[in-house]
């Protein structure tokens, strides 16, 4: 079946790394998105990796992939109270069209 | 990237009454999704719409429930109809980025959704 699956909340200090995990079942995954949600505000895209890559880095962002274990991370360095938001993690299936599924999102606090 | 215009960001509405979402973008745009994010949940893919055709609905979804329009490659309309408190959601329409394709999708800011 088709499943994203993270944890609902992390809460680290400000300065420090955090490292938000997401596990999927599909292993047709093509690509694989971090999106970020604000307060009241739409889903943006973070970055995304290729299924056939093990690892991106995007200035403080680094993303993970381990696909034997459908296994992926976002690890954000130097976490800014900024960077507190709903981080959801996301994979894109085909199903003959392509379909993106969702997980439920992980809550990222940030204390100063 | 494509900027989405997404209208009304709020409402709340009366149970047995219908609300019609409406999602403008900047750019042409030959796929067009809407998405509800229930309290605490992620988000479920509604229905697919491309212009010119009808609409796709997932699972669980029906056109009667969520009529959609879609006249033209910028525009789309999602309607949640005989609206009751179960549907009380934010509402997303999304779309592929034209100039990403597949690598990633654009959303609008939502729709959050209270019915009474």
């Amino acid at each position: 079946g088709e499943d994203v699956e993270q944890s609902l909340f992390l809460s680290v200090r400000e300065g420090d790394s955090s490292v938000i995990n997401c596990t999927y079942t599909d292993s047709s995954s093509t690509y694989l998105y971090w999106y970020k949600q604000e307060p009241g505000a739409g889903l943006q895209l973070l970055t995304y990796i290729f299924s056939n890559m093990d690892m991106k880095q995007d200035q403080r962002l680094t993303v993970l992939l381990n696909k034997k274990d459908k296994h992926l991370s976002l690890r954000i360095a130097d976490t800014q109270t900024g960077d507190s938001a709903i981080y959801f993690c996301a994979e894109s299936i085909d199903t003959g069209g392509f379909k993106t599924i969702f997980g439920a999102g992980t809550r990222l606090f940030v204390k100063a | 990237s494509a900027v989405i215009s997404q209208k009304p960001s709020r409402d709340i509405c009366q149970r047995g009454t219908s609300l019609t979402i409406q999602c403008q973008v900047d750019s042409q745009v030959t796929m067009m999704f809407w998405y509800r994010q229930q309290p605490g949940q992620s988000l479920t893919l509604i229905a697919t719409a491309n212009q010119g055709s009808e609409a796709t609905y997932e699972s669980g979804f029906v056109i009667d429930k969520f009529p959609i329009s879609r006249p033209n490659l910028t525009f789309s309309t999602l309607t949640v109809s005989n609206m009751s408190p179960e549907d009380s959601s934010i509402y997303l329409c999304s779309v592929e980025d034209p100039d990403r394709g597949r690598v990633g999708y654009t959303f609008g800011s939502g729709t959050r959704l209270t019915v009474v």
